[in-house]
C-alpha cells in the first residue's frame, strides 16, 4: 500500500524559506493522483496548501499562493514544498497526502488518503 | 472560497451513545464532502468520502449523509476508540477547505 513520509528542517528562521519533501513508497508518483500539502497549526484546524500532478500542473490556495512552490521529482518518487518569507504564523505540523479520485457515473469525486505522519515546523529565531 | 462550518465544536458523550455531527457548506457542493477522524498526535484518517461512502476498513457504525449544503456524520454506538476530533472537507473546488473540527470527548 502507498505510504508517505515527510522530511525537512524542524526549525526555520523568520523571513526564511521552509522546505519539505514527501517521499512516496509502495506506489508511483506518476499514477493518476494529485499530491497535496496540508498544514495544521498547533491546537488548530487543517489548511490545504496546494497540490501537484506528476505532469507538474499545480493548484495553490490563494491565501498562500504568492509564497508557495510545489514541485515533483519523478526520478526520486517524491514531491516538495517551499514556503517563502515565513513568520511565526507558519508554525504548524505539515502533512503530505495523496488525492484519490473515483468516477461515480458522470461525477468525479476525490479525497485525501493516505496521509503522511506529519512533521512539525517551527518558525523562530 | 467555499466555507465549511461544523457544529457543534465540541461534544461530550458516553460509550454506546448515538452521535451526530453536522457540516454546512457556504454554497452547494453536491456530494463532494469527506469526513476524517484525527486522534492526538496522529494524521487525519479518512472515514467517509462522497458524502456517504464508507472507506474500506472503517466500522459500519460510522455513516454519512447529505447533499447540497448540509451534511451529517453519525456514529451509531460510540466506542472508546471513537473519542477524537472529526473534520469535514469539501472537494467541490479548490481551495479545498475543512471545517473547524468537532472534538468528541468522553462524558
Amino acid at each position: 500500500q502507498v505510504q508517505l513520509q515527510e522530511s525537512g528542517p524542524g526549525l526555520v528562521k523568520p523571513s526564511g524559506t521552509l522546505s519539505l519533501t514527501c517521499a512516496v513508497s509502495g506506489g508511483s508518483i506518476s499514477s493518476s493522483n494529485w499530491w497535496s500539502w496540508i498544514r495544521q497549526p498547533p491546537g488548530k484546524g487543517l489548511e490545504w496548501i496546494g497540490e501537484i500532478y506528476h505532469s507538474g500542473s499545480t493548484n495553490y490556495n490563494p491565501s498562500l499562493k504568492s509564497r508557495v512552490t510545489i514541485s515533483v521529482d519523478k526520478s526520486k518518487n517524491q514531491f516538495s514544498l517551499k514556503l517563502s518569507s515565513v513568520t511565526a504564523a507558519d508554525t504548524a505540523v505539515y502533512y503530505c497526502a495523496r488525492g484519490v479520485g473515483l468516477w461515480f457515473g458522470e461525477l468525479s469525486f476525490n479525497w485525501f488518503d493516505p496521509w503522511g505522519q506529519g512533521t512539525l515546523v517551527t518558525v523562530s529565531s | 472560497d467555499i466555507q465549511m462550518t461544523q457544529s457543534p465544536s465540541s461534544l461530550s458523550a458516553s460509550v454506546g451513545d448515538r452521535v451526530t455531527i453536522t457540516c454546512r457548506a457556504s454554497q452547494s457542493i453536491s456530494s463532494y464532502l469527506n469526513w476524517y477522524q484525527q486522534k492526538p498526535g496522529k494524521a487525519p484518517k479518512l472515514l467517509i468520502y462522497a458524502a456517504s461512502s464508507l472507506q474500506s476498513g472503517v466500522p459500519s457504525r460510522f455513516s454519512g449523509s447529505g447533499s447540497g449544503t448540509d451534511f451529517t456524520l453519525t456514529i451509531s454506538s460510540l466506542q472508546p476508540e471513537d473519542f477524537a476530533t472529526y473534520y469535514c472537507q469539501q472537494s467541490y473546488s479548490t481551495p479545498f477547505g475543512f471545517g473547524q473540527g468537532t472534538r468528541l470527548e468522553i462524558k
